[in-house]
């Protein structure tokens, strides 16, 4: 099974921050790597999938790239809705495993 | 608009089963790959199972902590989806979600509480 590591599992940051997320695979995934974001009490929403292409419909502030084992989710100019947790997810292959998370809260 | 909606969840004792339940609307449910997904109590995502189209061989997978115990169908003529879960341990407990998607999971159900304690 392919192992994701992401980190770090927590982070403080001020509205207007850019935000960088790294998730690692234990083995190249190529680019079948996928971001959610849930929010406390909701479902997770699926923000970039394919490393890097932006799901319909979320903000432009968001942004992944990678390739292989090592990818980054960016959050340019953080705003107050973007509080919540993040998880990476590799879609190479089954077991479709999820990174631990990483939960941004305001500083 | 796609919508997922759970239903079933409860609470049950060790040992025992449950099935819980995925309606989905607003898109073709017969093309869909769908997959289980589960957060126990202050915990990350977990990854459950999940089923592919019938046109794509229909088949399951399942992590191992739920395989044998856990089955997952679909009944393409009514657009549900299900998990059959058996022999239910106290770490089955967590929301599950139903959540649609061929690699990325692009739609989710609002998930539904299953738990187990004596």
């Amino acid at each position: 099974d392919i192992q994701m590591t992401q980190s770090p599992s927590s982070l403080s940051a001020s509205v207007g921050d850019r935000v960088t997320i790294t998730c690692r695979a234990s083995q190249s995934i190529a680019t079948f790597l996928n971001w959610y974001q849930q929010k406390p009490g909701e479902a997770p929403k699926l923000l970039i999938y394919g490393a890097s292409s932006l799901q319909s419909g979320v903000s432009s502030r968001f942004s992944g790239s990678g390739s292989g084992t090592d990818f980054t989710l960016t959050i340019n100019s953080l705003q107050p809705e973007d509080f919540a947790s993040y998880y990476c997810q590799e879609s190479y292959s089954t077991p479709l495993t999820f990174g631990g998370g990483t939960k941004v809260d305001i500083k | 608009e796609v919508q997922l909606v759970e239903s079933g969840g409860g609470l049950v004792k060790p040992g025992e089963s449950l099935r819980v339940s995925c309606a989905a609307s607003g898109f073709t449910f017969s093309s869909a790959w769908m997959s289980w997904v589960r957060q126990a109590p202050g915990k990350g995502l977990e990854w459950v199972g999940r089923i592919k189209s019938k046109n794509d061989g229909g088949t399951t997978d399942y992590a191992a902590p739920v395989k044998g115990r856990f089955t997952i169908s679909r009944d393409d003529s009514n657009n549900m989806f299900f998990l059959q879960m058996k022999s239910l341990k106290t770490e089955d407990t967590a929301v599950y979600y139903c959540a649609s998607g061929f690699w990325a999971l692009g739609a989710w159900g609002q998930g539904t509480q299953v738990s187990v304690s004596s």
